[in-house]
């Protein structure tokens, strides 16, 4: 079983829809959780962290259930400029590893 | 200067060759990272330096050979690479100690290799 799961998609979505993307981790140890952004051939980009109260920047609401070992992306108002592959990323422990999911891929059409 | 440099941005070598990628950072940071991204998969964490000193290798073949001559610089020394081995290479660096979170986490823009 990999260490964090994500749905690869592709998720085709309009502009204006909203969108959610899921994804699960298997370790317990897991203490820091994130959602990162890469674009086609460009290095990955911190867009969030995820904390279990929930976090809110613009139209991006991330959230994290430890009980579950779940945590969620919420995309409202969904632009063509959103359009990238999103990363679901943990920390186990103290160890600064960044364990990577295998992205979900969002395309917004016009 | 917030940022993560890498050269060469793009790189071809053959199965022979020897050849080198550079990292370098100015902020301070003193973990650094090398992680390998094939096609359409996630980055792998290949090397972690801390304090100049390497603290993590993920089994990673010795036709790879990391270097961290300073807090600033960090090298991968690439010998015998095989085909396979064609992938992006992110060099990364973060506040330490390492697991704090990854607002200290910069990527630089990679190194795109091609082994023919």
């Amino acid at each position: 079983r990999k260490e964090v799961e994500q749905d690869p998609g592709p998720f085709n979505v309009p502009e204006g829809a909203t969108v959610a993307f899921n994804c699960t981790y298997s370790n317990s140890a897991s203490q820091s959780f994130f959602w990162y952004r890469q674009d086609c051939r460009k290095e990955p980009k911190l867009l969030m962290s995820v904390y279990s109260s929930g976090n809110e920047d613009g139209r991006f609401t991330a959230q994290l259930n430890r009980a579950s070992q779940y945590i969620s992306l919420l995309i409202r108002d969904s632009k063509l400029s959103d359009s990238a592959t999103y990363l679901c990323v943990v920390i186990i422990g103290n160890t600064g590893k960044l364990i990577f999911g295998q992205g979900t891929t969002l395309q917004v059409k016009p | 200067d917030t940022e993560v440099t890498q050269t060469p941005k793009h790189l071809v070598m053959g199965m022979t060759n020897k050849k080198s990628l550079k990292c370098e950072q100015h902020m301070g940071h003193r973990a650094m990272y090398w992680y390998k991204q094939k096609a359409k998969k996630p980055p792998e964490l290949m090397f972690v330096y801390s304090y100049e000193k390497l603290s993590i290798n993920e089994s990673v073949p010795s036709r790879f050979s990391p270097e961290c001559p300073n807090s600033s610089l960090l090298n991968l020394h690439l010998h015998a690479l095989q085909p396979e081995d064609s992938a992006l290479y992110l060099c990364a660096s973060s506040q330490d100690p390492p697991g704090q979170g990854a607002y200290g986490y910069t990527f630089g823009s990679g190194t795109r290799l091609t082994v023919v």
